[in-house]
């Protein structure tokens, strides 16, 4: 699996956005870009993925880079419950590896 | 929805002993997922199953390690002579395909004594 590097810890104040980046040098033409977060003592939680264009959803946004080798993740105005570590993690859908490859992630630190 | 449900949630035993860890998935996901996180650590894959299949499971760290899915819904993670080493938080996960995003259960914390 193609590796991705995160840096390992943010802050962010309360209700301003967040933007987390993901680099990833290595990624090929089929990977797909997934964020997943992890609050504490819960299970990860799919957060957005994308291929090649920017991805909205109602948790965030994502922003892909022209030429894919890094990607941020975008939380537009941070609340006290997105305090989390958030991983970013490349799929290749087309080589039957459904498992994911988590690394150590960001861990998100919100300030009230 | 009911999300994936895990059981016990928390798990103390004695080195050496046998233990059995379930997994409830979503109604009506065929591919099921198990992965173990150590502390401080990203979760780490074990096992993957599609239907009653394991699929893949390169992760399974040794042989004291099995996982069965009969039904091709509830997954049983069952460890064997268990050692220190295999304390941490045991999760699982499932999804509709192979592919699509996982949703994962609050985990099994076992701990080894």
């Amino acid at each position: 699996d193609a590796k991705t590097t995160q840096p390992n810890s943010m802050e962010s104040n309360e209700e301003e956005p967040v933007h987390l980046p993901c680099n990833h040098s290595t990624i090929s033409g089929t990977d797909y870009i997934h964020w997943y977060r992890q609050l504490p003592s819960q299970g990860p939680e799919y957060v957005i993925h994308g291929l090649t264009s920017n991805v909205n959803n109602r948790m965030a946004s994502l922003a892909i880079a022209e030429d894919r080798k890094s990607s941020t993740l975008i939380l537009h105005r941070a609340t006290l419950r997105d305090a989390a570590v958030y991983y970013c993690i490349l799929r290749d859908p087309n080589f039957g590896n459904e498992k994911l490859t988590f690394g150590t992630g960001t861990r998100l630190t919100i300030i009230p | 929805g009911a999300g994936v449900s895990q059981t016990p949630s928390n798990k103390v035993t004695e080195k050496g002993k046998y233990v059995e860890l379930r997994c409830d998935p979503i109604s009506g996901h065929t591919a099921l997922y198990w992965y173990r996180q150590s502390l401080g650590q990203g979760p780490e894959f074990l096992i993957y199953f599609q239907g009653t299949g394991a699929a893949d499971d390169s992760g399974l760290p040794n042989d004291r390690f099995f996982a069965v899915r009969p039904e091709g819904s509830v997954s049983t993670l069952k460890i064997q002579r268990t050692e220190r080493g295999d304390s941490a938080v045991y999760l699982c996960a499932s999804s509709l395909l192979g592919r699509a995003p996982q949703y994962f259960g609050p985990g099994t914390r076992l701990t080894v004594l």
